[in-house]
């Protein structure tokens, strides 16, 4: 299963955006970026996916670099209830989902 | 309306007995998951089912045994229970399996205590 890199914690200010960092430098051509949040004692929460393009939709939006070697969810304001563990995950090869440690993100009111 | 719904929400239960944990999707998806969640927070899968059929079986204790009735229902039973069973169990489903673009939507997880 190809491999990511996520820092273990950030943290920012409310309404203040957020840049979450993930590198893949193993990833292949046909493996799909995938995001997913915890939320405290919920399940996984599907945020966002992308393969080449940058993306956007209501929660966040997805940069992918060029080579595809990593890649950035933006969230562009955080609000409190946006404290979670956020999963950066390829997929591709299989259909399975191999979570990481994730960062946990802290918002500050 | 809650799309993958789990029950009970939680479980406590002595070792070496045998429990069952219900989920049930109403997405009309075709591919449904276990996985389960330790006390380090690692989440891991378990097994996937595609239309009542095994697809993934992650090298999970044969204590443990998934069953899908029909393709919107996954169940998981284990017998004798140990204290390593602990944890959060998470069942999920996607729209159909081999699609590497396809979100999977997750339950509310079942929290399993044994004692």
């Amino acid at each position: 299963d190809a491999k990511t890199t996520q820092p273990n914690s950030m943290e920012s200010n409310e309404e203040e955006p957020v840049h979450l960092p993930c590198n893949h430098s193993t990833i292949s051509g046909t493996d799909y970026i995938h995001w997913y949040r915890q939320l405290p004692s919920q399940g996984p929460e599907y945020v966002i996916h992308g393969l080449t393009s940058n993306v956007n939709n209501r929660m966040a939006s997805l940069a992918i670099a060029e080579d595809r070697k990593s890649s950035t969810l933006i969230l562009h304001r955080a609000t409190l209830r946006d404290a979670a563990v956020y999963y950066c995950i390829l997929m591709g090869g299989s259909e399975k989902l191999v979570f990481g440690k994730g960062t946990k993100l802290t918002v500050n009111p | 309306d809650t799309a993958v719904s789990q029950t009970p929400k939680y479980l406590v239960t002595q070792m070496g007995n045998d429990k069952s944990i219900k989920c049930e999707q109403n997405l009309g998806h075709d591919t449904m998951y276990w996985y389960k969640q330790d006390s380090k927070k690692f989440l891991k899968i378990m097994f996937s089912y595609n239309n009542k059929e095994l697809i993934i079986n992650e090298t999970v204790p044969n204590r443990f045994s998934p069953k899908s009735p029909d393709k919107a229902h996954l169940n998981l039973h284990i017998n004798s229970l140990e204290l390593g069973d602990s944890a959060v169990y998470f069942c999920a489903s996607s729209r159909r399996t081999g699609g590497f673009s396809e979100t999977q939507y997750f339950g509310p997880g079942t929290r399993l205590l044994v004692l």
